[in-house]
């Protein structure tokens, strides 16, 4: 399994972009850049997904270059609501192993007013 | 997506005690997953239990301690054994969806441990 590396965390202000980089150095060909959003008390909770170049949904934007040693999770315009800890996870579906995702360390994002 | 039912949300218990952690899933889903989640830390797997088997536990955990039953598909319990305050801690069910790579994840049970 691919292990990632992300800063612990990170402190911004309302309104400015975000981005958290995700290192995977040993990651697999068919592996996949899974990232999550956890509120305190909650469970992680889905935002983005790629395999390579880039990929936008309504939430959040995910950059991987072509080596796809390393991805970017993008937050445009945050709030106060944003603080939450991301986790980056890298890993593909094996209905045999099941355990192909494994949560690293997060990253602490600090929304200030 | 599914909705993933977990009950208790929380409770506190005396050290020596069981406590089963209920997860209800309201679609059929092959695989679930055991998470522990301890304070300030980030989620660690405890085991994959599948319909029809044995669940199947990570390094560092033991059926003896965390007893598994998965009797069909959209449900799973969870029970901490023998309490001690080192299993205070947020346990997590999680499901992988089709064609989905990736867990979707229940609200958890903080579990205290006094």
């Amino acid at each position: 399994l691919a292990k990632t590396t992300q800063p612990i965390s990170m402190d911004s202000y309302e309104g400015q972009e975000v981005n958290i980089t995700c290192s995977h150095n040993n990651i697999a060909t068919n592996d996949y850049i899974t990232w999550y959003q956890q509120f305190p008390s909650q469970g992680p909770r889905f935002i983005i997904q790629g395999y390579k170049t880039k990929v936008t949904n309504e939430v959040a934007s995910l950059f991987i270059p072509a080596d796809r040693k390393s991805s970017t999770l993008s937050l445009p315009r945050v709030s106060l609501s944003d603080t939450a800890v991301y986790y980056c996870l890298v890993g593909a579906l094996n209905n045999n192993a099941g355990n192909m995702l494994t949560f690293g360390g997060g990253t602490r994002l600090m929304v200030k007013p | 997506s599914a909705v993933i039912s977990q009950k208790p949300s929380r409770d506190i218990c005396q050290r020596g005690t069981s406590l089963t952690i209920q997860c209800q899933v309201d679609s059929q889903v092959t695989m679930m997953f055991w998470y522990r989640q301890q304070p300030g830390q980030s989620l660690t797997l405890i085991a994959t239990a599948n319909q029809g088997s044995e669940a199947t536990y990570e390094s560092g955990f033991v059926i003896d301690k965390f007893p598994i039953s998965r009797p069909n598909l959209t449900f799973s319990t969870l029970t901490v054994s023998n309490m001690s305050p080192e299993d205070s801690s947020i346990y997590l069910c999680s499901v992988v969806l089709t064609g989905f790579i990736g867990y979707t994840f229940g609200s958890g049970t903080r579990l205290t441990v006094v």
